[in-house]
């Protein structure tokens, strides 16, 4: 079973929709969770850390259900820019080892 | 953000010759590097940890003596792939971890390199 695992999509909305991407995550010794971002044949970008308290940056807002082990990213009012993979990232110790999810393709249409 | 260069960006190479990778943090001191490897439609693998000064760490099933490493400063990382076989095609990306200096602590990543052997 792989530690982090995610839907592979794709997604397919339109502009303007709201989505959610989910991830379950084996190690119940992981402290740090994250979502990245990666466009084609990019490397990876730091969407935003996940606190268990939940948290939001404007239109993304990420929880973290630690009795569950799953993460989730909601994404609101997508944006044809928001077309990306996005993955999820567990660590045990903070940002010294991070360990990624296969990632899940959204695609945004107009 | 602080940011972090590789190069070359792409290398095209034969087998059984070695290819250099270098990854470098431009506006910050980096005592921790870190060597990933991705193939198609999979993730981001780690492959070792870079610590300057010192020995890199390897993750299991890397090969140290195929994939060298030398981390002789805080802003230079080098991987070496040696004897490069095909199946050694890949996007390698390095990180750099920062802790401090203004950034926000997160690793930051460069821009991948892509080897082809043919």
């Amino acid at each position: 079973r792989k530690e982090v695992e995610q839907d592979p999509g794709p997604f397919n909305v339109p502009e303007g929709a709201t989505v959610a991407f989910n991830c379950t995550y084996s190690n119940s010794a992981s402290q740090s969770f994250f979502w990245y971002r990666q466009d084609c044949r990019k490397e990876p970008k730091l969407l935003m850390s996940v606190y268990s308290s939940g948290n939001e940056d404007g239109r993304f807002t990420a929880q973290l259900n630690r009795a569950s082990q799953y993460i989730s990213l909601l994404i609101r009012d997508s944006k044809l820019s928001d077309s990306a993979t996005y993955l999820c990232v567990v660590s045990r110790t903070g940002f010294q080892k991070l360990v990624f999810g296969t990632g899940t393709r959204l695609l945004v249409s107009p | 953000g602080a940011v972090v260069s590789q190069h070359p960006s792409r290398v095209i190479c034969k087998s059984g010759t070695s290819v250099k990778i270098e990854c470098r943090s431009l506006d910050f001191q980096a005592t921790t590097m870190f060597w990933y490897r991705q193939f198609p439609k999979q993730s981001l693998m780690l492959m070792a940890t870079s610590n300057e000064g010192s020995k890199a760490t390897y993750e299991q099933g890397v090969e140290k003596d195929k994939f060298l490493i030398n981390h002789a400063s805080l802003t230079l990382s080098t991987l070496t792939v040696t004897s490069a076989h095909p199946e050694d095609s890949s996007f390698y990306i390095c990180s750099a971890r920062v802790l401090a200096g203004g950034f926000e602590e997160t690793q930051y990543f460069g821009p991948g390199t892509r080897l082809l052997v043919l």
